[in-house]
């Protein structure tokens, strides 16, 4: 188990752009999760899946966000039309689906910088 | 809506000191409640988390946080403060989603030790 990984760790856009970024989770892990955190604030919650279906994205940003988990493994975290405003770094979590609670392990992040 | 405050943005402890960080939550119903911690460059790491019965919860890396339900708070502790526990730290609390609300983070508290 090597834990979550993001993929790129760090991209540079121009304001304008289309971005992706990808989260591999822990094997087995039913829930995915997204956030945002921007400078000296905590990791803001986006959107939540179970396995493939996602359960609850009406906390994206805005349209421009969209994210997928077509085969309840990896997800795509989509930005588009990127503003200056999104900079920012994103992070990926994972827990199992157990016992009533829910511990998330948390990848390393994808920092994103607009220009 | 859940919410985290976490009042100190930076705090300075000496090296062997005793450290103390605080936080106070906002739920209607009995929490799950976690502290995390980022080193730079580094992913969320989770310290410990508090779901129900003992309210002292000890953690890794020394670390122990008390539940008290009177006061809406779950400060985090630790005897004896070492130079690699300079960090961001992260009090977090679990909606009433089943998971589907994601985390509620605090802005976070920069721990700093002096030598």
């Amino acid at each position: 188990d090597t834990g979550v990984s993001q993929d790129p760790r760090h991209k540079i856009t121009k304001r304008g752009q289309n971005v992706t970024f990808r989260c591999d989770p822990i094997s087995e892990h039913n829930r995915l999760y997204w956030y945002r955190q921007t400078l000296g604030q905590g990791p803001e919650f986006l959107t939540y899946f179970q396995n493939e279906a996602q359960l609850e994205k009406s906390r994206l940003l805005s349209d421009r966000f969209s994210a997928e988990r077509p085969k309840g493994s990896f997800s795509t975290l989509e930005i588009q039309r990127t503003e200056q405003g999104d900079s920012a770094m994103y992070l990926c979590a994972s827990s199992p689906l157990a016992g009533g609670y829910n511990e998330q392990f948390f990848g390393p992040g994808t920092r994103l910088t607009v220009l | 809506a859940q919410s985290v405050t976490q009042p100190d943005i930076h705090i300075t402890v000496s090296e062997g000191a005793s450290l103390e960080l605080r936080c106070n939550y906002s739920y209607g119903a009995t929490p799950y409640l976690f502290w995390y911690v980022q080193s730079p460059g580094q992913g969320l790491q989770l310290l410990l988390k508090y779901f129900s019965g003992d309210t002292l919860v000890q953690g890794i890396k020394g670390f122990e946080a008390e539940f008290k339900r009177s006061q809406s708070s779950f400060n985090l502790r630790k005897p004896s403060v070492h130079w690699s526990d300079a960090a961001e730290y992260f009090c977090a609390v679990e909606g009433s989603g089943g998971g589907a609300d994601g985390l509620t983070f605090g802005k976070g508290t920069h721990l700093i030790i002096q030598p």
